[in-house]
């Protein structure tokens, strides 16, 4: 099965409230987490990326949480616009390092946020 | 700055027939990553380039998938004898430097339709 894994596939809010995305690993060595927005016909863009010595990371608009009791990661989007319309994604990496490299990132299936006007 | 190209940007192939997908990493990043989208779902790890080496390339799915970066840079993703599964969008990310915890930057994406 799925290291990662989102709760809803599609989620509906209105304009200017905040949205929550949700996603549980299950990965326990899992120690970097990252949030892509997918937009129909783009590729993924970063958003934001949260390492596992910590909890919280904000940035512009956007907050990720990680709880690693629970192995659940979140997104939280404040006062939501139109432009944020898309499929966030979040994904991890564990580094397992073989060969001294990067391996790839281990996505969900992702969560549809839908905005209401 | 320019971010990560690829082409072409569709292609449709008749099953059986060999395509080749083309990568443009950002300018000097070091780490190269392709990944399969099917539709509806999470991108997918195919393979992993550290310069001009391929370090992992544990998630190609079969032998008919081959990927090369001779030169460091540009990186082609080849299908051999393409099968109506391998109908997906293949995306290509970077990263400037080695390890894990370096933000991947994605392409468009190259989306084939085998028939």
């Amino acid at each position: 099965g799925e290291s990662v894994g989102l709760h809803l596939p599609t989620l509906s809010v209105q304009e200017g409230d905040n949205s929550i995305i949700n996603c549980a690993y299950s990965n326990s060595a899992s120690d970097y987490f990252i949030w892509y927005k997918q937009e129909s016909g783009k590729g993924p863009q970063f958003i934001i990326d949260i390492r596992s010595n910590m909890d919280k990371r904000q940035g512009q608009r956007v907050t990720v949480l990680l709880n690693k009791t629970v192995k659940h990661l979140s997104l939280q989007i404040a006062a939501t616009q139109p432009g944020d319309s898309a499929v966030y994604f979040c994904a991890e990496n564990i580094g397992t390092a073989a060969g001294g490299g990067a391996d790839g990132l281990t996505f969900g299936k992702g969560t549809h946020l839908i905005i209401q006007p | 700055g320019a971010g990560v190209s690829q082409s072409p940007r569709y292609k449709v192939a008749k099953r059986g027939q060999d395509v080749a997908l083309r990568c443009d990493p950002i300018s000097g990043h070091v780490s190269l990553f392709w990944y399969q989208q099917a539709l509806g779902q999470g991108p997918e790890f195919l393979t992993y380039f550290q310069n001009e080496a391929q370090l992992d390339k544990s998630g190609l799915p079969s032998d008919r998938f081959f990927a090369e970066r001779p030169e460091g840079s540009v990186s082609t993703l080849k299908i051999q004898r393409t099968q109506q599964e391998d109908s997906a969008v293949y995306l290509c990310a970077s990263s400037l430097q080695e390890g894990y915890q370096e933000t991947q930057y994605f392409g468009p994406g190259t989306r084939l339709l085998v028939l």
